[in-house]
């Protein structure tokens, strides 16, 4: 079975403040990561991937990420962050050993950055 | 390139109607999901197939749900009866490689549907 925890409903930052998005996986062989954000009323779109390599990957928007094998985490984090950064943000996974699994999504974090 | 495309956007109907929601993804892209997404939850996976054939549907309620992609691009979903509980955003995604691969999804802007 894969599934991945967010553990923040929402997460509050200053507009200028670094932010930290939480995410924590469980899959039976290694993983694929992902992040994605959702604006209000659309889609999801892609942020950024972990397949294998450098453990920090860079994405979209100056988004990057951390992989961390020994904590099964993949945080998900901004140097300084934008008003227009607020949205939800969603974490999956996939085990690339298991078979054709689709993505399985976290429950996601509402990211909430003030003026 | 053009995105994923849905419709409807919305759609309203009384619990026992039935509904369908049409899918057009990736010119291109083989695999292709659909997802249920309630209101203050992650999308769930309902159905994935790659060209013309299912590839999971294990979380599909086949009592009420049915999907197709008889051609290997367009993607219909249909609810018959509709529940209150299914009221939800309809998501579907597609992906240029093969089912259990690296590549990204590609996600529409989803039909939100209201059951009265």
């Amino acid at each position: 079975a894969q599934s991945v925890a967010q553990p923040e409903d929402q997460v509050n930052v200053a507009e200028g403040n670094p932010l930290t998005v939480k995410c924590t996986y469980s899959v039976s062989g290694n993983p694929y990561l992902f992040w994605y954000v959702q604006y209000p009323n659309r889609g999801l779109q892609f942020l950024l991937k972990y397949i294998t390599g450098d453990n920090l990957v860079k994405g979209s928007y100056g988004f990057e990420a951390e992989f961390n094998k020994s904590q099964t985490s993949f945080h998900l984090k901004k140097p300084s962050a934008l008003v227009s950064d607020s949205a939800l943000y969603f974490c999956a996974v996939r085990d690339r050993d298991t078979g054709r699994r689709a993505l399985t999504f976290g429950s996601g974090t509402r990211l909430q950055v003030q003026p | 390139e053009a995105g994923v495309a849905q419709s409807p956007r919305y759609k309203i109907i009384e619990k026992r109607q039935s509904v369908a929601f049409w899918c057009n993804p990736i010119s291109g892209h083989a695999t292709l999901y659909w997802y249920q997404q309630i209101l203050g939850q992650g999308p769930k996976l309902l159905i994935q197939f790659q060209n013309n054939g299912v590839v999971d549907d294990s979380q599909l309620p086949k009592d009420r749900f049915s999907a197709e992609r008889l051609k290997g691009v367009d993607s219909t979903l249909k609810i018959q009866p509709a529940k209150l509980e299914d009221s939800a955003v309809y998501l579907c995604a597609s992906s240029s490689g093969l089912a259990g691969g690296a590549g990204e999804l590609f996600f529409g802007e989803g039909s939100r549907l209201t059951v009265l």
